[in-house]
């Protein structure tokens, strides 16, 4: 099974909170998991990603944590900004990046003042 | 580098109408993708290549549907004849050799309206 799947669907957060995006996973085959971010009228482009060997990455406000038990992932971005404001797709691929890319189905985040 | 262009940005069309969607990737990427994305499905990938052969089209959803790469700088993705059901955005993506899943560099996308 390739499918993640990716909650909430939409997430509305107060300026300087925190925002968490869930994702879950089935194919216990999976070895890289980014995640990208899109603003609207434009194409996705990568934020941060992380493989299984570690539990958490932090790039800025920015963090993945990562539990391979469970089989999920999150992105969690702390003081959320305005600039925030965007959809985020998790994704999930095998073999170390020699497979193509499964996408979550997105989650649209609205950083409100 | 001016990063991937897409061409049209826009498409308007009528049902039963021959669409082609214009791909130029990032030049030394060797990796291009095709992608759809609907409020309904997300982000689908229909078809990628590698040094300009396609590697997997088992995204593209039927018949009416076909991409080609003639050469490194270019790709186009059809759709002949179109269907109100393809209204989409549909976004090319390249990647440097390394693998598919390395970072993907997404073009504006196109959005398609099938009247």
């Amino acid at each position: 099974q390739q499918q993640v799947k990716q909650s909430p669907q939409s997430l509305i957060v107060q300026k300087g909170g925190i925002s968490i995006i869930n994702c879950a996973y089935e194919n216990t085959a999976f070895d890289y998991f980014p995640w990208y971010q899109q603003f609207p009228g434009k194409g996705p482009a990568l934020l941060i990603a992380i493989r299984p060997d570690v539990s958490e990455k932090k790039e800025g406000r920015f963090t993945i944590s990562f539990n391979k038990s469970a089989k999920q992932f999150s992105l969690h971005i702390m003081d959320s900004q305005p600039g925030d404001s965007a959809t985020y797709f998790c994704a999930a691929s095998v073999n170390f990046g020699n497979e193509k890319l499964t996408f979550g189905t997105g989650t649209r985040l609205t950083i409100i003042p | 580098d001016a990063g991937v262009i897409q061409s049209p940005r826009h498409e308007v069309t009528e049902m039963g109408q021959e669409v082609t969607l214009r791909c130029k990737p990032i030049s030394g990427h060797d990796y291009l993708f095709w992608y759809r994305q609907t409020m309904m499905r997300g982000l689908e990938l229909l078809i990628y290549f590698n040094n300009n052969v396609p590697i997997d089209d088992s995204g593209m959803p039927e018949d009416r549907f076909s991409a080609k790469m003639p050469n490194a700088s270019f790709s186009t993705l059809k759709i002949q004849p179109s269907e109100p059901r393809d209204s989409a955005v549909y976004f090319c993506a390249s990647t440097l050799a390394g693998g598919p899943s390395d970072t993907q560099y997404f073009g504006p996308g196109t959005r398609l309206t099938v009247l």
